[in-house]
């Protein structure tokens, strides 16, 4: 149980263009969810915490209007890369954790989008 | 601040010793701390994890120790294998929100296992 999906796995764009990730609870609601950003041999690093039927909270440093994420139903997260730029290129990557296990649950990753911007 | 720091960045051990990474975290209130491994291009996995009322677990050759004190936490893997080779981090929870406290991770140990 508890399967985040995430989709596409990988994709290429132009500069300026706008790339469109989605996450996907399976088999679990997820009020929240989380998108994390990785670039090449370094950490996971947390951009914005997804709420459901409300505002993302972005970590500080990262540029809402940029990276616009929306949380429309209890099992779909999307975060858009608008106007991409070839330095937006990494590996993003999005969790939830299944409700009603309290605070400070494991997260459970969707098998992240490798992003090549041109 | 919110902050998990990790060590250290590489780690190269004869295959069968043990291997250690260390981590510390900033927020006294953490009460979460999970360990993940992660192959390259690949999503993290969770390999254990413990909570603040737990000094110690143990699964396998995997065991994890926490210091609420000191605000450190490590792990420790025994008679280390091939397949044990892969990039580890540590996380902790840092309190957001009501009904999810949001994971920051630590900035990763390559542990590579010589034959």
């Amino acid at each position: 149980g508890a399967v985040v999906s995430q989709h596409p796995s990988w994709v290429i764009c132009k500069s300026g263009t706008s790339v469109k990730i989605e996450c996907r609870s399976l088999d679990f609601q997820a009020t929240t969810m989380f998108w994390y950003r990785q670039f090449p041999k370094q950490s996971l690093m947390l951009m914005a915490t997804s709420n459901e039927g409300s505002k993302a909270t972005y970590e500080q440093g990262v540029e809402k209007d940029k990276f616009l994420i929306n949380h429309a139903s209890l099992t779909l997260s999307t975060l858009t890369v608008t106007s991409a730029h070839p330095e937006d290129s990494s590996f993003y990557i999005c969790s939830a954790t299944p409700p009603g296990q309290g605070m400070g649950s494991p997260l459970h990753f969707g098998n992240g989008t490798r992003l090549t911007v041109t | 601040g919110e902050n998990v720091e990790q060590h250290p960045s590489t780690l190269s051990v004869q295959e069968g010793d043990s291997a250690v990474i260390k981590c510390t975290y900033s927020d006294s209130a953490s009460n979460y701390f999970p360990w993940y491994k992660q192959e390259l291009g690949k999503r993290p996995q969770l390999i254990i994890d413990i909570r603040s009322n737990v000094g110690e677990k143990k699964d396998q050759r995997i065991a994890v120790t926490l210091n609420k004190t000191a605000k450190h936490f490590s792990l420790h893997i025994t008679e280390t294998q091939p397949e044990d080779s892969a990039v580890y981090f540590c996380a902790a929870t840092f309190s957001a929100y009501s009904s999810a406290s949001k994971i920051i991770f630590g900035s990763g140990t390559r542990l590579s296992i010589r034959p």
